[in-house]
């Protein structure tokens, strides 16, 4: 079965510093995983993949996550974090019907 | 391009009434449909998928059904709502490969 864990239901960094949201996964086979953005009230907007190749993804909004096949995580990351970057985030893998199964969310306030 | 219409955006519905929610792509063929629910604003369970017209695949036994009556058109459907199937439900489509886009969501409230 497929999985993705979010080990933190909440994250706090300062503005202008690093940000890190953590995701780990449980695949059988090629992981296929991805990165969402919710605002309150709105549907998840796409930030980023991982389906093969290097191993730092690039995506939307200055994004970019990191997938370590050995240590089966996938963490997104943002050199320097806005006060509008503040939202709920989701992982997800996608299972070998496509299904998408997600992460239970973590959601991340920048601090002015 | 693609765009994905979901409605009603919010609703409000009595206990034991019926409910019908619906979600249509546009821009694309034969997509893979989704419909999720996300209850108190944090974790999404995936309810029902679709690789095609009529084939629906169910990922949780409850109240809820869905059916795909043309190609980019997918419909969640309940006889009798219960107070617990309140929450965000969320439309999503895909092709074979790609990542999911959602539609803006429906606010449901069982009364």
């Amino acid at each position: 079965a497929q999985s993705v864990a979010q080990p933190e239901d909440q994250v706090n960094v300062a503005e202008g510093n690093p940000l890190t949201v953590k995701c780990t996964y449980s695949v059988s086979g090629n992981p296929y995983l991805f990165w969402y953005v919710q605002y309150p009230n709105r549907g998840l907007q796409f930030l980023l993949k991982y389906i093969t190749g290097d191993n730092l993804v690039k995506g939307s909004y200055g994004f970019e996550a990191e997938f370590n096949k050995s240590q089966t995580s996938f963490h997104l990351k943002k050199p320097s974090a806005l006060v509008s970057d503040s939202a709920l985030y989701f992982c997800a893998v996608r299972g070998s019907g496509n299904q998408f199964y997600f992460g239970t969310g973590t959601s991340l306030t920048v601090i002015p | 391009s693609q765009t994905i219409h979901q409605w009603p955006a919010t609703l409000v519905q009595p206990v034991g009434s019926p409910l019908s929610l619906e979600c249509t792509v546009e821009g694309t063929s034969n997509p893979n449909l989704y419909w999720y629910r996300q209850a108190a604003g944090r974790g999404l369970q995936l309810l029902f998928y679709s690789v095609g017209i009529g084939q629906i695949s169910s990922e949780v036994p409850q109240n809820l059904s869905a059916s795909r009556p043309q190609d980019r058109q997918f419909i969640l459907s309940s006889k009798k709502l219960l107070l617990s199937d309140s929450g965000f439900y969320l439309c999503a489509w895909t092709e074979t490969g790609s990542e999911a886009f959602f539609g803006q969501g429906t606010r449901l409230t069982v009364v």
